[in-house]
């Protein structure tokens, strides 16, 4: 069964600290590893996108890494600001199809 | 590029009436478009595919006959939620796609949240 987790399902953290979010994911056959910035109310706002053959991609603050051996995925913030929360949604898109496999999401909180 | 909108940003309705919310493609032509509810604290849930000029393919356990779904052009879809009900409160959130150009990305709207009284 195609599924993805993440943890955790939720952080809170100081302004300017670093946070790392992690997704594991069983998808076959797996095409690409998307992550994805959700603000409260809004729809989902794509931060990077991976291959099976990319390590790393990075998009300013944030790096994601994708393990394609391990199915391991992380979202690494640095110097996170209070802009920053929001939900972090890790999103596999299998190869054949159009339908996206969506993690349950990670609330980050990024306090004063 | 690649926007995506959606119309009414936010609704209101009595219970029973039906709500119409449109999807729209700013700056490419969608061949397909999807539309996902989002339940508070919960990940998107894919409910259909549309694809311009056909009929839309359902997710298991979604009612085709209380959301219709109509993709009558290339830059407009539309989902309406027939005699809405309280449980039907949600926030449906809509993506589009255009494969010929685009590849297999799929680029969402901002949502509407839907509040069924």
């Amino acid at each position: 069964k195609n599924q993805v987790e993440q943890s955790p399902q939720s952080l809170i953290i100081l302004e300017g600290k670093n946070c790392t979010l992690q997704c594991n994911y069983t998808v076959s056959p797996f095409s690409n590893l998307r992550w994805y910035k959700q603000d409260t109310g809004r729809g989902p706002v794509s931060l990077t996108i991976m291959t099976f053959s990319e390590n790393t991609k990075s998009n300013g603050r944030y790096t994601a890494t994708l393990d394609a051996d391990t199915k391991q995925s992380s979202l690494h913030i640095t110097a996170s600001q209070l802009s920053d929360s929001a939900s972090y949604i890790c999103v596999a898109a299998p190869s054949g199809t159009y339908k996206y496999i969506f993690g349950t999401g990670t609330r980050l909180k990024v306090l004063a | 590029g690649a926007v995506v909108s959606q119309h009414p940003s936010w609704v209101i309705c009595k219970s029973g009436t039906s709500v119409k919310i449109e999807c729209r493609s700013l700056d490419f032509q969608a061949t397909t478009m999807f539309w996902y509810r989002q339940f508070p604290k919960q990940s998107l849930m894919l409910m259909a595919t549309s694809n311009e000029g056909s009929k839309a393919t359902y997710e298991q356990g979604v009612e085709k006959d209380k959301f219709l779904i109509n993709h009558a052009s290339l830059t407009l879809s539309t989902l309406t939620v027939t005699s809405a009900h309280p449980e039907d409160s949600s926030f449906y959130i809509c993506s589009a796609r255009d494969f010929a150009s685009l590849g297999s990305e799929q680029f969402f709207g901002p949502g509407t949240r839907l509040t069924v009284l």
